[in-house]
């Protein structure tokens, strides 16, 4: 089992959607959730950032874990096409490696 | 303040050539990670330096290697490069005792 299951996608939505993003993981001891947003040729970027569980809002994401269930999810309201790359969800323990997703491909078509 | 810089940005070798790798992390910032992203693996973890210390190292052969400077700067090497080594190898810095992590752009290498 890997460490971190993410679907891969690809994704298309149409502009103005919501979309909802998944990510699950098998260890209890990760205690960080990250979201990382990637464009074609660029590195990731960090959008969130998180630590217990629950929900933390920024802008048009939101981004939710709930650690009983080992589940992490991105939530993009009112999607844009300028929201079409590859989004990342990683983890980790605090100030160890990060374990990333392979990665979920987003299309907003407008 | 200006990101993580990598140089270069693209790279072309051929089997059996060494290359060398160089980022720049945000100023102030004394850790550095590499990671290795491929289409079939994903990212993965190769070394973290911290104040020119090798901190933790990843699942990969001895081939990979890096150091860190005074400056925080840092460099990987991979030695007798092999097709498998074509990916983009990406750099994040972060600032001590804080966890999140900041990418630069990445250097793509092509292996021929």
């Amino acid at each position: 089992q890997k460490e971190v299951e993410q679907d891969p996608g690809p994704l298309s939505v149409p502009e103005g959607a919501i979309v909802s993003l998944n990510c699950t993981y098998s260890n209890s001891a990760f205690q960080y959730f990250m979201w990382y947003r990637q464009y074609s040729r660029k590195g990731p970027e960090l959008l969130m950032y998180t630590y217990s569980s629950g929900n933390k809002e920024d802008g048009r994401f939101t981004a939710q874990v709930d650690k009983s269930s080992k589940y992490i999810s991105l939530f993009i309201r009112d999607s844009q096409p300028s929201d079409s790359a590859t989004y990342l969800c990683a983890v980790n323990s605090g100030n160890t490696p990060l374990v990333f997703g392979k990665g979920t491909r987003l299309s907003v078509i407008a | 303040k200006a990101g993580v810089t990598q140089t270069p940005r693209y790279l072309i070798k051929t089997r059996g050539q060494q290359v060398t790798l160089s980022c720049s992390p945000i100023s102030g910032h004394r850790s550095v990670s590499w990671y290795q992203q491929t289409p079939g693996q994903g990212l993965q973890f190769l070394f973290e330096y911290f104040s020119e210390t090798q901190r933790n190292k990843g699942n990969f052969p001895g081939r990979f290697s890096g150091r860190q400077f005074s400056n925080s700067r840092s460099e990987m090497n991979v030695s007798t490069l092999e097709l498998g080594d074509s990916a983009l190898y990406l750099c994040a810095s972060r600032s001590s005792g804080v966890n999140e992590q900041f990418f630069g752009p990445g250097t793509r290498l092509t292996v021929l």
